[in-house]
């Protein structure tokens, strides 16, 4: 069965900082690999995916995620972060070509001016 | 673009009240699920369903059951509601493995 480690359940940082949100899966099959944000008072919505081909892969508001096999991670990082990126990350799991989606536990980034 | 809809944003029960959560989308979409989303656990699935009157466990699925008579819709029945079932209540539907939410139900039970 997978299942997703998210190692932070919070992480503050200054804005214009850089940032990385880790996240470990564990699968023994081909996974897809995603990203979630949930900002106060709202619903999830897709940050980004991977699915297959290129490892590194862009998403919204300039978010990016490698996908690390040897590892099995999916660390999630932006460069210069921005007080509107205050929210819940959540990452998440499923094995190729079945139903079922894994999340995480969630990581509360909080962005100081 | 994908709806999914909750059709209560809020709601309060009593203990022992049979509860009926429904969810809509109208995208087509063959899986649906329903997550539990607590304070430090993350999203926790309780059932999901691939098809029609097809549905499997998650990883919490005591105490509660689902129902899918129509790809549309798909029900969370919580039997009899107990205080440890207050939280956010989600559901999604996916295309290729990426999930689409609602905007959540807050259940209570008093």
């Amino acid at each position: 069965a997978q299942s997703v480690t998210q190692l932070d359940s919070q992480v503050p940082v200054f804005e214009e900082a850089p940032v990385e949100l880790r996240c470990n899966y564990s699968s023994s099959v081909s996974v897809y690999l995603f990203w979630y944000v949930q900002y106060p008072n709202q619903g999830l919505q897709l940050l980004l995916k991977y699915l297959s081909g290129s490892t590194l892969v862009k998403g919204i508001n300039g978010f990016e995620a490698e996908f690390n096999k040897s590892q099995t991670s999916f660390h999630l990082r932006k460069p210069s972060v921005h007080i509107s990126d205050t929210a819940e990350y959540f990452c998440a799991v499923s094995n190729n070509g079945a139903s079922k989606i894994i999340f995480g536990s969630g990581t509360r980034l909080s962005i100081r001016p | 673009d994908v709806k999914v809809t909750q059709s209560s944003r809020y709601l309060v029960k009593r203990t022992g009240e049979k509860v009926f959560l429904e969810c809509v989308q109208d995208m087509d979409h063959e899986n649906m699920f329903w997550y539990r989303q607590d304070p430090g656990l993350g999203l926790r699935l309780i059932y999901f369903s691939y098809d029609v009157k097809m549905k499997e466990k998650g990883d919490i699925p005591e105490g509660y059951s689902v129902s899918r008579e129509k790809k549309e819709r798909f029900s969370l029945i919580l039997e009899s509601a107990s205080t440890n079932q207050t939280s956010m209540y989600l559901c999604a539907s996916s295309l290729r493995a990426e999930a689409f939410f609602g905007q959540g139900t807050r259940l209570t039970v008093v």
